[in-house]
Order: C-alpha cells, then sequence, then structure tokens
C-alpha cells in the first residue's frame, strides 16, 4: 500500500513570497490533515477535511494560509505572503475516517525555510 | 492546547523495558488515547491506541488506567532504533492534536 506522499522534500523562499505544498493521501482515505511543526515542537493542527469538505480550520492563520481538497483526493495548502515565522515542517497525514478508532499515516513533509 | 502531559524527555538501556506515562486528566468517553512516534527528520508513525482496555500489538502495549485518566505505553526491550520523541494524543472525530511529546534516548 503506498503511503501519504508529498512534495516538495524543501522548498526555500524569500520573505513576502508565495509557496504551495501538495499532498497525496493514501487511497480511499476520507479524512485528511495539515500539520506545522517548528523545530523542537510537536506537530500543530492547521486545517482538517473531511472529503471535500472543512471540518476544523480553527489553527489555521487564514489571513495567509489557504488549503483546499477539491475533489477530495489530493489536498495543497498555500502560504502568500510568507513570513519569517512560516519556517518549519509541513506535515500532511490521512486516515479512513474521522473516527477515534483509526489510525493516521504521515508524510515525510516538507521542510520550508523562509529567509 | 494539548489535552495531554508527557515528561519532556526520559532514558533507558537498550533490551530494557520502557514505560513512557501519559495524564489526561480531562478526557471525554468519547476520546481514543493514541501513541505515534516520531524519528529524525520523519512524519509522525502510529505505534498503538485504545478506549478502556489495555491493547498489544507487535511494536508495543498500552495499559490505560481504570479511570482513564491516565495510560503508559510499554516497550518491552527497547533498541537503538526505538529512539525517537513519543507523542501521546486523545483523538476524537473532530481532534488530533500533538503535545509536545516524550524525547526517548537508548544508550547502549
Amino acid at each position: 500500500e503506498a503511503g501519504v506522499a508529498q512534495s516538495p522534500r524543501y522548498k526555500i523562499i524569500e520573505k513576502r513570497q508565495s509557496v504551495a505544498f501538495w499532498c497525496n493521501p493514501i487511497s480511499g482515505h476520507a479524512t485528511l490533515y495539515w500539520y506545522q511543526q517548528i523545530l523542537g515542537q510537536g506537530p500543530k493542527l492547521l486545517i482538517q477535511f473531511q472529503n471535500n469538505g472543512v471540518v476544523d480550520d480553527s489553527q489555521l492563520p487564514k489571513d495567509r494560509f489557504s488549503a483546499e481538497r477539491l475533489k477530495g483526493v489530493d489536498s495543497t495548502l498555500k502560504i502568500q505572503p510568507a513570513k519569517l515565522e512560516d519556517s518549519a515542517v509541513y506535515l500532511c497525514a490521512s486516515s479512513k475516517n474521522r473516527g477515534g478508532n483509526t489510525e493516521a499515516f504521515f508524510g515525510q513533509g516538507t521542510r520550508l525555510t523562509v529567509v | 492546547d494539548a489535552k495531554t502531559t508527557q515528561p519532556n524527555s526520559m532514558e533507558s538501556n537498550e533490551e530494557e523495558p520502557v514505560h513512557l506515562p501519559c495524564n489526561h486528566s480531562t478526557i471525554s468517553g468519547t476520546d481514543y488515547i493514541h501513541w505515534y512516534r516520531q524519528l529524525p527528520s520523519q512524519g509522525p508513525e502510529y505505534v498503538i491506541h485504545g478506549l478502556t482496555s489495555n491493547v498489544n500489538n507487535r511494536m508495543a502495549s498500552l495499559a490505560i488506567a481504570e479511570d482513564r485518566k491516565s495510560s503508559t505505553l510499554i516497550l518491552h526491550r527497547a533498541t537503538l532504533r526505538d529512539a525517537a520523541v513519543y507523542y501521546c494524543i486523545l483523538r476524537n472525530n473532530n481532534d488530533m492534536r500533538f503535545g509536545a511529546g516524550t524525547r526517548l534516548t537508548v544508550k547502549p
């Protein structure tokens, strides 16, 4: 079974530029999460999708971050414009459904450096 | 705003058992207790989960207190490859939030 795919693995941009990350979840997984992990901290949930609908985006900085999952499969996370404090690893995870009795699978993440 | 509390770090000797504690005093009836671990430069990896009863799998055992306000992840024989950050999470339909986790160091 193929895992969660993320691209790119690394990205370096200047502040005020835009950047986008892509995630392809495991086939058939209805639930998709995006996390931000700053060095030395645990992952912080940014947004949770169920199919193509948003379940929770309360911690997404909506003035600069946006995410979509138009067909309920792949997802993109965009930052526009980027700030220095956005430097982090962005992790995508998927699970069969939202229920607590299901495990989540994570991609390897995209490491973003804003200079 | 994590709902779990874990020690920042723990040490273990190779081939000895390791007990990683987690407190979750505000757990609700619909919350499952999940454990994930994160090796350097990788995404988190699922370890085990449970609701009320103790659970065993090939990686570890999960012991859940009778009142469900705490749990313990048990690695029966630690290896150097078990060195990682271990996260205890309460998962329900609408939430899967991580805390800071416990950094486990395994000494040869």
